[in-house]
Order: C-alpha cells, then structure tokens, then sequence
C-alpha cells in the first residue's frame, strides 16, 4: 500500500512557465514533507521540505504547498529552466515513528522543454 | 569532496554470490541511512544508523542482508546468496542531528545487477 503518491510519471512544461508536481499521501501521521531532485546516475538532492504546521514554504523558484485536509502537496516551480529537467520526488515523514526514514512516492519525471 | 561517497558504483554478480557495499558519510554525520531504489519506484528505507547503532530495520531487510557500521563512521551493507529480486540501486545517505524533516544528503549509490 503507497503511502505516498505521485500520479503523474511524467510532465513536460515549456521553458519559462511554471512547474506544478503534485503529491498524494495517505498516512495522517506524516508531519513533514520533503522534494528531493534526482539526475540519470546521482543520488537524490534535497530541494524544499515544509511542516505539517504549515501551508506554505518558499525557496528562491521553489514553493511547496500543503493541504492537510485534502492530504495533498505541490511543488511549484517558477518559471522552470532547463536545467530543472529531472525526476522529483516527493517524500513525508513521521517524526514520533520508530523509524525515522523517509517514505517516497515513485517520483515525477520532469522534462522541460525549449 | 565532502558529500557521501559509495564504493562500487557498480556490480554485476552471479546469482547466489555474496556483494559487499561500502558508504562513506559526511565526516561530522552520526546518522547514515540504507535506501533501496527498483526501477520505476522512488527509493525505500532499509536501515539506519545512529553512531554505530543500528536502530531500525526495514522488512524489507531479509536475513540475507546485513548491515555495520562498526566505528560510526564508514557502513557496509552485505548481501548473501544474492537472487535476482535483490537486483537495484542501493543507495546510501547521512544525516546531522536527526531533527524531524531535517534533509538527508545522498551518495550517488551502487547499481546491483545479478546475472
């Protein structure tokens, strides 16, 4: 059972409009959420996270929104540059879990176009 | 290069020989994560460690799999008898204080294929 969800496996958005990822999860236990950004052959990068506590979160073209109720995220990006082209994923966590490790969706493969 | 650094970066094995992967973390980190990454699905958490304590293990874990890190600073993860399901990208990562949502840093991982 996925406890986090990205739907969509692949967008394709024009160079300088905006990104929006979206994620899905089902455990209400999550209290923090975290994008993490992936190149062919690298490991994840971290991008933005944001606090259950909180609805919104912003950093630099980066802004993840919250929607505790509809238990839904979204990373939006503005405006998108090529070198955005990656796969994100979207990932939460329980900090009063025993394990501390991160749930991840299956991740958005993000394809920016010229 | 002060990021998380992972040795091989790739294997390719036999079915039913034992693999050996190493993780070197960022020196100041104590905490170092196990994730396993398939083709398709976003990576999932094996193991962690605080120091040289091993303090969680996934399910995903089968006796087969071991995991050290026997001076809290570099880990191993062992696989014994490997099958072909055990086919991946093993990734490690590692953390400074263990703050919920604090960020993990990825090493760039070791590909597994067993023939």
């Amino acid at each position: 059972d996925q406890q986090v969800k990205q739907n969509s496996p692949s967008l394709s958005v024009q160079e300088g409009r905006i990104s929006i990822l979206n994620c899905d999860y089902t455990n209400s236990m999550f209290d923090y959420f975290l994008w993490y950004k992936k190149y062919p052959a690298e490991g994840p990068t971290f991008l933005i996270s944001i606090s259950s506590i909180k609805d919104k979160n912003e950093d630099g073209r980066f802004t993840v929104f919250l929607n505790k109720s509809a238990k839904h995220l979204s990373l939006h990006i503005v405006p998108s540059q090529p070198g955005d082209s990656a796969v994100y994923f979207c990932a939460a966590v329980y900090s009063g879990g025993g394990a501390d490790g991160l749930t991840f969706g299956k991740g958005t493969h993000l394809i920016i176009q010229p | 290069d002060t990021g998380v650094s992972q040795n091989p970066r790739h294997k390719i094995t036999k079915r039913g020989q034992n693999v050996t992967f190493r993780c070197d973390p960022i020196s100041e980190h104590n905490r170092l994560y196990w994730y396993r990454q398939t083709l398709g699905q976003g990576p999932e958490f094996l193991t962690y460690f605080q120091n040289e304590a091993q303090l969680e293990k996934s399910r995903l874990l089968s006796d087969r799999f071991s995991a050290e890190r026997p001076k809290g600073s570099f880990s191993t993860l062992e696989i014994q008898r490997t099958e072909q399901g055990d086919s991946a990208m093993y990734l490690c990562a590692s953390s400074n204080t263990g703050i919920p949502g604090e960020k993990l840093f990825f090493g760039s991982g070791t590909q597994l294929s067993v023939l």
